[in-house]
């Protein structure tokens, strides 16, 4: 079983819509957790970091569950600017240092 | 600019060939690590050096060998690269401690080594 799971999609939504995406993690020691977006041949950014009390950005709202160990994340009213892969990643600790850990990423195409 | 940056961007060689990476940040982190981004996209950790001292090193072949000459520098290199090390190569840069706390610090990516081996 892979440490981060996500949908790999793509998901194709047209410009407006809502968009979720899910992830589940298996390492209950994870303490942190995120979402990463990749443009195409691009590197991965921080979008947000997830909170148990859940927290939203703008048009993005990420939500943790660490009993069921699933993170999401949902994007309002979806430009053709988010069109990426959104990377959901874990972080624990090893040997005192952080360690990231992250899915294979679902890819959103958002259209005209 | 301050940033994260890799040289170069594009390598291709052939087989049984040995080859570096190169990486610097300006951003004053104390730690820096080498990520593996395969054909399936998927985005795994290497290598990580805190203050030129190797912390994190991963299942990887010996023929990776990293060298942080510095803080700001983290290098990657790859003796008798072999077909399946062709992947895009990607360092990155956090601050992990300041002030004695241990929290999350974002990790800085650089832009990426496109590696293919012939």
């Amino acid at each position: 079983r892979k440490e981060v799971e996500q949908d790999p999609g793509p998901f194709n939504v047209p410009e407006g819509a809502t968009v979720a995406f899910n992830c589940t993690y298996s390492n209950s020691a994870s303490q942190s957790f995120f979402w990463y977006r990749q443009d195409c041949r691009k590197e991965p950014k921080l979008l947000m970091s997830v909170y148990s009390s859940g927290n939203e950005d703008g048009r993005f709202t990420a939500q943790l569950n660490r009993a069921s160990q699933y993170i999401s994340l949902l994007i309002r009213d979806s430009k053709l600017s988010d069109s990426a892969t959104y990377l959901c990643v874990v972080s624990f600790m090893n040997t005192g240092f952080q360690k990231l850990v992250f899915g294979t990423g679902t890819r959103l195409l958002v259209s005209p | 600019d301050t940033a994260v940056s890799q040289t170069p961007k594009y390598l291709v060689t052939q087989m049984g060939n040995d080859k570096s990476i190169k990486c610097e940040q300006n951003l004053g982190h104390d730690t820096m690590y080498w990520y593996k981004q395969d054909s399936k996209k998927f985005l795994k950790i290497m290598f990580s050096y805190n203050n030129k001292e190797l912390i994190i090193n991963e299942t990887v072949p010996n023929r990776f060998s990293p060298k942080s000459p510095d803080k700001a520098h983290l290098n990657l290199h790859i003796n008798s690269l072999e077909l399946g090390d062709s992947a895009v190569y990607f360092c990155a840069s956090s601050q992990e401690h300041s002030g004695g706390a241990r929290s999350y610090n974002e990790q800085f990516f650089g832009p990426g080594t496109r590696l293919t081996v012939l």
